[in-house]
């Protein structure tokens, strides 16, 4: 079983306010990831971190931003939410063997909601 | 990535298999073979990879043909509770950090 945790896993909040989703992984993952998916839509890769203080941004741009500071945590923030901001959020991590598969893991998700 | 190719959906009655086929026919050699599903917006779940043998485990049964263009996934006896979205993703040993590139999918529906 996977051991990644996404908080919290609902949240409803006003447009203007900041939020942080958090997300936290007890496998040692050196690669950690945060895709957004709208209902019924494909997900994207919005962010991605190669390990400690690395942090990059995916294929779909977003407004939101990304933090390394520790291997098992990886937390997304908006500075200030807008409607536009509503979707779920999925945090994912994978190990980094040299070669060979790498099985990624992803939490619950996190479903935002801004009114 | 290679490119892959799945139905959009499907349909199984309760009890049977599913087989579930994608297409990858710009697969290279060393690039992997993955299926995930999701049930109902949940978060993805690893099902199972090959690379050039058929694989199984307690999930599934993955069919990789010869050429390496095209697999199967099968379920062998599909419950109410494989309803899901499948995914067929092909991985190389290089890409943005090595993250899953999801396309759309096929949406299987069990039916009882």
């Amino acid at each position: 079983e996977a051991d990644i945790y996404q908080t919290p896993r609902y949240l409803v909040i006003g447009t203007g306010k900041k939020i942080t989703l958090e997300c936290s992984q007890t496998m040692g993952h050196d690669k950690m990831y945060w895709y957004q998916q709208d209902p019924g839509m494909e997900l994207h890769l919005i962010h991605y971190s190669y390990g400690v203080n690395s942090t990059e941004k995916g294929d779909l741009s977003s407004e939101s931003t990304v933090s390394r500071i520790r291997t098992e945590h990886f937390p997304l923030t908006l500075e200030s939410a807008r409607p536009s901001h509503t979707s779920q959020y999925l945090c994912a991590s994978s190990e980094y063997p040299s070669g060979g598969p790498r099985t990624v893991f992803f939490g619950e998700g996190s479903r935002l909601t801004v009114l | 990535d290679a490119k892959t190719t799945q139905p959009p959906s499907m349909d199984c009655a309760e009890g049977r298999a599913a087989n579930l086929p994608c297409n990858h026919s710009t697969i290279s050699g060393n690039e992997y073979v993955y299926w995930y599903r999701q049930i109902h917006s949940q978060g993805p779940q690893y099902i199972i990879h090959g690379l050039k043998n058929n694989e199984t485990n307690e999930m599934a049964s993955l069919i990789i043909t010869e050429d390496r263009k095209s697999s199967t996934l099968i379920l062998p006896h599909a419950t109410l509770r494989d309803t899901a979205v499948y995914y067929c993703i092909v991985r190389g040993n290089s890409n943005s950090g090595y993250a899953l590139n999801f396309g759309k999918g096929t949406s299987l529906l069990v039916t009882p």
